[in-house]
């Protein structure tokens, strides 16, 4: 069965820091693997995706993620926060080589940017 | 273009009482995706629609959660007998083709609150 958790459930970082959001995933099969970002009352927005192509992604708002397979880690970086980047921060897995369609979402990263 | 729209934003119902969420995809998107966010938690997958039929209906809890999409585009959630523990927000995605490689657009979301 695949999963993912998100190791922290809150970070709190001041504005201008760097950003880091923890992820680790379980899977049998080759994933690919997601960041979404969750704003109050807003729909999911996607920020960068991961499918077996370079490790190192780069997404939207300066945020990159890096897929490291010894490590079954998708952490989530930016090198300096803004107060626009508070927000609900989920990992999120799936198995394009099982057929099924579903993500499989962490539990989510509470993010808080301090002035 | 118009993103996926859900309504209505919120309900509020009574134990037992009969629901529908309505969900209205990107337009020309053929994948259309229901997920359910309880407090707290990220987003757990319902059903998969590809066109008109249920692709993969494993996510639905039980027999009082029923959808439909039956030209293919607007999709309905149906919760029969409703029960406390369905109060959520419940998310609907669109996505352009079949592959899970392709990202998924959500929507803002349908806030269940059952009294």
């Amino acid at each position: 069965a695949q999963s993912v958790t998100q190791l922290d459930s809150h970070v709190s970082v001041s504005e201008g820091t760097p950003v880091l959001l923890r992820c680790n995933y379980s899977s049998s099969y080759s994933p690919s693997l997601f960041w979404y970002v969750q704003h109050p009352n807003k729909g999911l927005q996607l920020l960068l995706k991961y499918t077996s192509a370079a490790t190192l992604v780069k997404g939207i708002n300066g945020f990159e993620a890096e897929f490291k397979k010894s490590e079954t880690s998708f952490h989530l970086t930016k090198p300096s926060a803004h107060m626009s980047d508070a927000a609900e921060y989920f990992c999120v897995v799936s198995l394009p080589d099982t057929g099924r369609r579903a993500l499989t979402f962490g539990s989510g990263t509470r993010l808080q940017v301090q002035p | 273009g118009a993103g996926v729209s859900q309504t209505p934003s919120n309900k509020v119902t009574e134990k037992g009482k009969y629901v529908e969420l309505r969900c209205d995809p990107i337009s020309g998107h053929t994948a259309l995706y229901w997920y359910r966010q309880s407090l707290g938690q990220g987003p757990e997958f319902l059903i998969y629609f590809q066109g008109t039929g249920a692709a993969d209906d494993s996510g639905l809890p039980n027999d009082r959660f029923f959808a439909v999409r039956p030209e293919g585009s607007v999709s309905t959630l149906k919760i029969q007998r409703t029960e406390r523990g369905d109060s959520a927000v419940y998310l609907c995605a669109s996505s352009l083709g079949t592959s899970l490689l392709e990202t998924q657009y959500f929507g803002p979301g349908t806030r269940l609150l059952v009294l």
